[in-house]
């Protein structure tokens, strides 16, 4: 069964530095890999994913994430973080019949400090 | 255009009530998820419906959830008997079709408390 481990539960970063936030997963197959964010009281929004092809994908809000299969990691990074980016971060992988069904890590909450 | 909506927003039980919680997904989404998230835990997947029918059931916890949707639009999760341990946010979510290359959009989720 594949699963997702968020190893950071919290982070703090000051506003303007860079962030990353790490996930690895355990999957068998080619994984098809997803970053939520959660924003206190509202639901959750894909910030971006991962099929297939380049590496390096983009996403909303100026994030990235890279895909590393040796490492079997997806790490979120963004350059220059700004105070509404504090919120929680979810990596999932798909997976269960037809790959509908969403595994998700138990998150990394982001704190930014001024 | 309308997102997925959840309700009731709040929810607190007695320990052994019943309770059923309703999600309304996006119009035109065929696939529907219901997912929980329990205090510090990452999201669970419970059930999901392709149309009105169940293909993966498999994370229901306890024969005390069930779910249902209707008309290829909204769906109620029920939990019967309700325990502590069910106290949770309990997330609803759509997508045009199943399958890994929909994205799957969220509700605001209802937070469910067992007292």
């Amino acid at each position: 069964a594949q699963s997702v481990t968020q190893p950071d539960i919290h982070i703090t970063v000051s506003e303007g530095a860079s962030l990353e936030l790490r996930c690895n997963y355990s999957y068998g197959a080619t994984p098809y890999l997803f970053w939520y964010v959660q924003s206190p009281g509202q639901g959750l929004q894909l910030l971006l994913k991962y099929f297939s092809g380049d590496t390096l994908v983009q996403g909303i809000k100026g994030f990235e994430a890279e895909f590393k299969r040796s490492q079997s990691s997806f790490n979120l990074r963004k350059p220059s973080v700004h105070w509404s980016d504090a919120a929680e971060y979810f990596c999932a992988v798909a997976g269960g019949s037809g790959y509908s069904t969403l595994t998700f890590g138990k998150g990394t909450m982001l704190l930014v400090s001024p | 255009g309308a997102g997925v909506s959840q309700s009731p927003s709040n929810k607190v039980t007695e320990k052994g009530k019943d309770v059923e919680l309703r999600c309304d997904p996006i119009s035109g989404h065929t696939a529907l998820y219901w997912y929980r998230q329990r205090l510090g835990q990452g999201l669970e997947f419970l059930i999901y419906f392709q149309g009105n029918s169940a293909p993966d059931k498999s994370g229901l916890p306890s024969d005390r959830f069930s779910a249902e949707r209707t008309g290829e639009s909204v769906s109620t999760l029920t939990i019967q008997r309700t325990q502590q341990e069910d106290s949770a946010v309990y997330l609803c979510a759509s997508s045009l079709q199943e399958g890994r290359y929909n994205e799957q959009f969220f509700g605001p989720g209802t937070r469910l408390t067992v007292l």
